[in-house]
């Protein structure tokens, strides 16, 4: 089935710090999103990306669609302290059809920042 | 605007027994997801409805159920609870209208089921 795997697992950075992650598959994905998960609460989303190579930028946060639409990477620059969390990425599943929001979630990378 | 309400927020419950978890989307949403979130596994979809439709289902056995009323509001029955039911059940909404702008997903913040 589809799998989203990302990496790394964890990081811990100092504050200031740029920070880079990344999401692979071995399917193809029409849609990217990435989304924050703060400790108690839902996943809040950050960037949605539809077209293979598009470059999205939200503030601090860039995130950008893999030509081959198997992969994705998002980048926070000059980390700060709530940038605290669990970062996911997720796409449509293949074949669950246009408008549909059955989503395949990658396992998260949970980001730690040094103050 | 309001955010995705869900209740209750933590439960706890034994083996065998039932539960049933409630949603109401953000208004004016009509398509509401399920999703499980467990350390081990992720995040999982469960199911998605649309206009009281079951639109989508993942791959759980038929002891997790779902229905949603014509105001949008949407609940969750897990039956005959096993220990392994024990995680953080999110509801999602979204104003759906069947075009191109997918997994655009509004969560709530939840509900955590312990089963002892």
């Amino acid at each position: 089935g589809q799998q989203l795997n990302q990496s790394p697992q964890s990081m811990f950075i100092q504050e200031g710090e740029d920070v880079s992650m990344n999401c692979t598959s071995s399917s193809i994905f029409n849609t990217w999103l990435w989304y924050k998960q703060d400790p108690g609460e839902g996943p809040v989303l950050l960037i949605a990306l539809y077209k293979a190579g598009e470059l999205t930028s939200n503030g601090r946060l860039t995130a950008q669609f893999g030509i081959t639409r198997k992969d994705s990477f998002l980048n926070i620059s000059a980390s700060i302290p709530s940038d605290v969390g669990i970062y996911f990425c997720a796409g449509p599943r293949v074949g669950s059809g246009a408008g549909s929001y059955q989503l395949t979630f990658g396992k998260g990378t949970k980001l730690s920042v040094i103050p | 605007k309001a955010g995705v309400t869900q209740t209750p927020r933590y439960l706890i419950k034994t083996r065998g027994q039932q539960v049933t978890l409630s949603c109401s989307p953000i208004s004016g949403h009509r398509s509401v997801s399920w999703y499980q979130q467990t350390p081990g596994q992720g995040l999982q979809f469960l199911f998605e409805y649309f206009s009281e439709t079951q639109r989508n289902k993942g791959n759980f056995p038929g002891r997790f159920s779902g229905r949603q009323f014509s105001n949008s509001r949407s609940e969750m029955n897990v039956s005959t609870l096993e220990l392994g039911d024990s995680a953080l059940y999110l509801c999602a909404s979204s104003w759906s209208q069947g075009g191109n702008l997918t997994g655009e997903l509004f969560f709530g913040e939840g509900s955590r089921l312990t089963v002892l």
